[in-house]
């Protein structure tokens, strides 16, 4: 079974530019997550989805930043327009609901490597 | 203070040996306790949940002091292939909060 897809990989670009991350979860898995992680900050949540819905998105650091679910299968994270300071991997995870989700495992994908020149 | 939080190490440590390290939490209402293991350039993968009682898996013990709000991981008979940074996970009213990560090296 494929674990969580992200795409792309790499990415570099310049600032100012829009910039789209893309995630597919596992399948059957009712949460979605966007993590970003940096060597100062760590790894931080940024906005978590249940059913396709954000719950909370108290993480995401300003309103360049945007994430949707159009479906149980998809999400893209955007940021625009990017600044040097977003240069970070991102993480995308799933989760199944059973139990909750303070006592589930997170399944993270192999992130998205940002660069902002 | 932090809500959680790790010593970042690095923890270099001889093949063979034990090492223990902790992480501290900051709200005594969190609910459930994780270790994740992080190889460089790759992402987080789950080592084992924290359970009130503490819990083994192989050459890992994780245990949780909830009077003292810490978490702690204990590895024994170290290998090299255990060189990697370890984050603690606290959660509490569906809030996830990693730790930054200690980082461990097995010396051969």
């Amino acid at each position: 079974d494929a674990g969580v897809i992200q795409s792309p990989r790499h990415e570099v670009t310049e600032m100012g530019q829009e910039v789209t991350l893309r995630c597919k979860p596992i399948s059957g898995h009712d949460y979605l997550f966007w993590y970003r992680q940096t060597m100062m900050r760590g790894l931080e949540l940024l906005i978590y989805f249940n059913n396709n819905v954000p719950i909370d998105d108290s993480g995401m650091p300003e309103d360049r930043f945007s994430a949707k679910m159009p479906n149980a299968s998809f999400s893209t994270l955007k940021i625009q327009p990017s600044e040097p300071r977003d240069s970070a991997v991102y993480f995308c995870a799933s989760s199944p609901v059973a139990g909750g989700l303070s006592y589930n495992e997170q399944f993270f994908g192999p992130g998205t490597r940002l660069t902002v020149l | 203070r932090k809500e959680v939080e790790q010593d970042p190490g690095p923890f270099n440590v001889p093949e063979g040996a034990t090492v223990a390290f902790n992480c501290t939490y900051s709200n005594s209402a969190s609910q459930s306790f994780f270790w994740y293991r992080q190889d460089c350039r790759k992402e987080p993968k789950l080592l084992m949940s924290v359970y009130s009682s503490g819990n083994e898996d192989g050459r890992f013990t994780a245990q949780l002091n909830r009077a003292s709000q810490y978490i702690s991981l204990l590895i024994r008979d170290s290998k090299l292939s255990d060189s990697a940074t370890y984050l603690c996970v606290v959660n509490r009213d569906d809030k996830i909060i990693f730790g930054k990560g200690t980082r461990l090296h097995i010396l051969p």
